[in-house]
């Protein structure tokens, strides 16, 4: 299985802040990325998918890049709405596989 | 607009038996694969298992692999997850998600059911 690793797992920003969560695979996927934003008692919600393609809706100070085994999420201007846990998930292959978190907490 | 709305989680004794069911709408659920993803107390995302849009392709993670089964009835617009010999590792709420139209992540997420294997 491949394995994703996010780094910090945890930190605190502040309103305003960019802010980059780095998720790296353990061989490489390609662009088959996506990153998600979760908030507490709440399900998942999709950010980004192709490493880099922002899906409909999602405010355009969210961004990605990468390919292969690295890839970045970042939030360019944090609003008070991002405080939340991030996740990214490989979908290059079965099992298919998300990080273990990236938590934004207000400093 | 896209809903997905889970049910039938609960307490279960280990080895115990239970069946998830999610009722989807806002979309035309035959043309979609459907997934379930768990997600532990306090821990992160786990993809559970993927169903083709006709029933014909499963996949599974290896952890629940031949006790649990995914299935669906294009008809009800419904998916399913059948549970059995439940671990207290299988704590977790459960999440419908509808697979994007093109590649393997997930779109659309239900508000989860919680399902706790317990004595």
């Amino acid at each position: 299985a491949i394995r994703m690793t996010q780094s910090p797992s945890s930190f605190s920003a502040s309103t305003g802040d960019r802010v980059t969560i780095t998720c790296r695979a353990s061989q490489g996927i390609s662009s088959y990325l996506a990153w998600y934003q979760q908030k507490p008692g709440k399900a998942p919600k999709l950010l980004i998918y192709a490493a880099s393609t922002l899906q409909s809706g999602v405010p355009s100070r969210f961004s990605g890049s990468g390919s292969g085994t690295d890839f970045t999420l970042t939030v360019s201007c944090l609003q008070s709405e991002d405080f939340a846990t991030y996740y990214c998930q490989q979908y290059y292959s079965y099992p298919l596989t998300f990080g273990g978190g990236t938590k934004v907490e207000i400093k | 607009e896209v809903q997905l709305v889970e049910s039938g989680g609960g307490l279960v004794q280990p080895g115990g038996s239970l069946r998830l069911s999610c009722a989807a709408s806002g979309f035309t659920f035959s043309s979609y694969w459907m997934s379930w993803v768990r997600q532990a107390p306090g821990k992160g995302l786990e993809w559970v298992a993927n169903i083709k849009q006709d029933g014909s392709e499963k996949y599974y993670v290896d952890s629940v692999k031949g006790r649990f089964t995914i299935s669906r009835d294009n008809a009800k617009s419904s998916l399913y997850l059948q549970m059995n010999s439940l671990r207290a590792e299988d704590t977790a709420v459960y999440y419908c998600a509808r697979r994007s139209s093109s590649w393997d992540y997930f779109d659309y997420w239900g508000q989860g059911t919680l399902v706790t294997v317990s004595s």
